[in-house]
């Protein structure tokens, strides 16, 4: 059975302070980890598709890299508007369900 | 419209009542999913659909009732619901098939709740 644990579950940020998300997870042969952003209220928001270990992506002030055993999403010099719930999932070669993590809950304070 | 829409936002029923939930997803997608997100825990996957048929019912109660009429409609009927299934309701599409990333993108969701 895939897992998903991401770490820590709240996080909370001055403005320009920067950190790490962490996703650790196991799969049955990973076919792709994926990166989304939740506000409240709202459905998730895709960020980042992570394939290989090696692999990065970059989008404004967030970084997703990937090992095989864990994913870290870095966030540089945050501002408020990056306070957000973002959430880890993965899926394994044998279909296409995703397995999500609980989220970590980032605030970001002026 | 662009991208995955779901009606209605909020929705407030009795034990007793029927509803239904409407999703549609404008990206040409072959897969459709549904979701439930209740507090303090993560996103359980409820439904999936490839090319119009389901492949997965994960241990859904049968008071839920998922019909997809075509690739880019799904609709989840409800009916004599109980408390605990007050939650925001997701539904995601995405391509299915060879070759494919399978990123799954969201619909802002209907907010349920039961009395």
């Amino acid at each position: 059975e895939d897992q998903v644990t991401q770490s820590p579950e709240a996080l909370r940020l001055q403005e320009g302070e920067s950190s790490s998300l962490n996703c650790s997870y196991t799969v049955s042969g990973l076919r792709g980890l994926f990166w989304y952003r939740q506000d409240p209220g709202k459905g998730p928001e895709f960020l980042f598709t992570l394939y290989s270990a090696g692999e990065e992506k970059e989008k404004e002030r967030l970084k997703a890299t990937l090992t095989k055993k864990e994913s870290f999403l870095h966030i540089t010099a945050p501002k408020p508007e990056d306070s957000a719930t973002y959430l880890c999932a993965v899926i394994n070669n044998a279909g296409n369900m995703l397995t999500f993590g609980g989220g970590t809950r980032l605030m970001v304070k002026p | 419209e662009t991208g995955v829409t779901q009606t209605p936002r909020h929705l407030v029923m009795g034990m007793t009542n029927k509803k239904s939930l409407k999703c549609e997803q404008h990206l040409g997608h072959n897969a459709m999913y549904w979701y439930k997100q209740s507090a303090k825990k993560p996103l359980e996957l409820m439904f999936v659909y490839n090319f119009k048929e389901q492949t997965e019912n994960n241990s859904v109660p049968s008071r839920f009732s998922p019909e997809c009429p075509n690739s880019s409609h799904l609709f989840l009927h409800l009916h004599t619901l109980q408390p605990e299934d007050s939650a925001l309701y997701l539904c995601a599409s995405s391509h299915f098939g060879q070759g494919e990333s399978y990123e799954q993108y969201f619909g802002p969701g209907t907010r349920l709740t039961v009395t």
